[in-house]
């Protein structure tokens, strides 16, 4: 089944401490995406990858950082969490010149 | 820059039509989208119109573009309680894989 996953789906942890939400997709995709939705916001692009080795910053990039060493896998890092990035992160991807995205099931996290 | 706009909120009686607005800003778009949010739920691709068409249907949805005005509307017919959700208009930025988001309508069916 053609398919975004992500893990955790639901994450509690505390300020400071380095955490990794992982994605995978299983379609060959070249273009991945982070989007993170907070309420009255809708959803803003954090990051996203054109290929292998090939990453950009989206429009609210700080405190994230992202790899993309292979393509079904772009690993959402966030290295010193702080409360404002409290919210439900959505990993998305897409073949090159295509028109439907494919997003994975959402990870909430919380950073007390 | 680029901007999409929605009301954050509709509410209609079962059985009604449901009208769901939208405005954008970025003329160069190719796909206008709308996905569809459960609670609790990822996002899933309702419909999507290709910038240079004015209105697709598929069974209860029809999406009217008007690309002078930049308004996109998202037409539910026959509206069922399972359609409760929250509507998210999208439009395409570029070659980069990147959809920028409008706010979220949040539609809500009284049976």
């Amino acid at each position: 089944e053609a398919q975004v996953t992500q893990n955790p789906r639901y994450l509690i942890t505390v300020t400071g401490k380095k955490l990794t939400v992982t994605c995978s997709q299983n379609m060959n995709h070249e273009y991945m995406s982070w989007y993170r939705q907070d309420p009255g916001l809708g959803l803003r692009q954090i990051y996203y990858s054109m290929n292998v080795e090939v990453t950009d910053k989206g429009d609210v990039p700080e405190g994230y950082k992202v790899s993309r060493k292979e393509k079904r896998n772009f690993p959402l890092i966030l290295e010193s969490p702080s409360p404002n990035q409290t919210s439900l992160y959505f990993c998305a991807s897409r073949e090159a010149y295509s028109d439907t995205q494919y997003f994975g099931p959402g990870t909430r996290l919380t950073v007390l | 820059g680029e901007d999409v706009e929605q009301s954050l909120f509709l509410s209609v009686r079962e059985g009604d039509s449901s009208v769901i607005n939208c405005t954008y800003t970025d003329s160069s778009s190719t796909y206008l989208y709308w996905y569809k949010q459960e609670p609790g739920a990822g996002l899933q691709l309702l419909t999507y119109i290709f910038s240079n068409m004015d209105m697709k249907q598929d069974q209860r949805l029809t999406v009217l573009l008007n690309k002078k005005d930049k308004h996109l509307s998202l037409r539910i017919a026959d509206t069922q309680t399972g359609d409760s959700a929250i509507y998210f208009c999208a439009e395409d930025s570029g070659n980069t894989g990147k959809l920028i988001f409008g706010q979220g309508t949040t539609l809500q069916v009284k049976p």
